[in-house]
C-alpha cells in the first residue's frame, strides 16, 4: 500500500547549520504530500505540503519539493535555530481522508 | 481561534479501569480523528468519523476501545477494561470536508496505566 519512509534520527545540529530530512514514498498513484512537525509536549502541526509533482512547499525557513522521478520529498532549511528542535513527520494521504505517516525524525538544535 | 481541544492532558490510572478521553474539534470541521502514539508503533489511526458518523474503526486495536461522536463539537474515546499496553499519547484530530485537507491536531492525553 501507499507510504512515506523518513531518515531514521536522532539528528542533532549547531544552530545556524544546514538541516536535511530525507523522505522517500511509495505510491500508485501522484498522492499529495505533506510535513508535520510535533513540538515538545504538544500535537502535530502542518508546517508545509506540495499537491502536485514539482510543486515546492515553504513555510518558516523550511521547504521541501515534490520529485515525482525520485519519488521523494526531502525537507531542507538553510538555518536551523534552537527552536526548531521537535520531531518531523512525512505523510501522504492513502484515500481521501487517511493519512499515513513515517516514524518521525527527531532534531535537536544546540545553541 | 480555538483549536482542538482534548482533556484531561494526562491521565494516571490502574489497570482494569475505564478510561474516557475527550474531544471537541474545531468548529466546522466535519471530520474528527483519534490517533495513538507510542514508541514502538508511533502513530497509528484508530477510528475516524464524518458528520458524527464513524467512518473507518479498522485501527481499533480491541473491542476494549470504543469511540463515540454524539454531536459536531464532542467526540469520546473510551477503553474499558484499560491494559498497560494501552499506555501511548492520544491525539485527536479535525479537519473540514474535501480532498487532501490538513488536519489539525490537538495536544493530546498522555495516558498511563499502571
Amino acid at each position: 500500500g501507499d507510504s512515506v519512509t523518513q531518515m531514521e534520527g536522532p539528528v542533532t545540529l549547531s544552530e545556524e547549520a544546514f538541516l536535511t530530512i530525507n523522505c522517500t514514498y511509495t505510491a500508485t498513484g501522484y498522492p499529495s504530500l505533506f510535513w508535520y512537525v510535533q513540538y515538545p509536549g504538544e500535537g502535530l502541526q502542518l508546517l508545509l505540503k506540495a499537491t502536485k509533482a514539482d510543486d515546492k512547499g515553504s513555510n518558516k525557513g523550511f521547504e521541501a519539493t515534490y520529485r515525482k522521478e525520485t519519488t521523494s520529498f526531502h525537507l531542507e532549511k538553510g538555518s536551523v535555530q534552537v527552536s526548531d528542535s521537535a520531531v518531523y513527520f512525512c505523510a501522504l494521504y492513502i484515500n481521501d481522508y487517511k493519512l499515513s505517516f513515517g516514524a518521525g525524525t527527531t532534531v535537536t538544535v544546540r545553541a | 481561534d480555538a483549536g482542538v481541544i482534548q482533556s484531561p492532558r494526562h491521565e494516571v490510572t490502574e489497570m482494569g479501569q475505564e478510561v474516557t478521553l475527550r474531544c471537541k474539534p474545531i468548529s466546522g470541521h466535519d471530520y474528527l480523528f483519534w490517533y495513538r502514539q507510542t514508541m514502538m508503533r508511533g502513530l497509528e489511526l484508530l477510528i475516524y468519523f464524518n458528520n458524527n458518523v464513524p467512518i473507518d474503526d479498522s485501527g481499533m486495536p480491541e473491542d476494549r476501545f470504543s469511540a463515540k461522536m454524539p454531536n459536531a463539537s464532542f467526540s469520546t474515546l473510551k477503553i474499558q477494561p484499560s491494559e498497560p499496553r494501552d499506555s501511548a499519547v492520544y491525539f485527536c484530530a479535525s479537519s473540514f470536508s474535501g480532498r487532501y485537507q490538513p488536519q489539525h491536531f490537538g495536544d493530546g492525553t498522555r495516558l498511563s496505566i499502571l
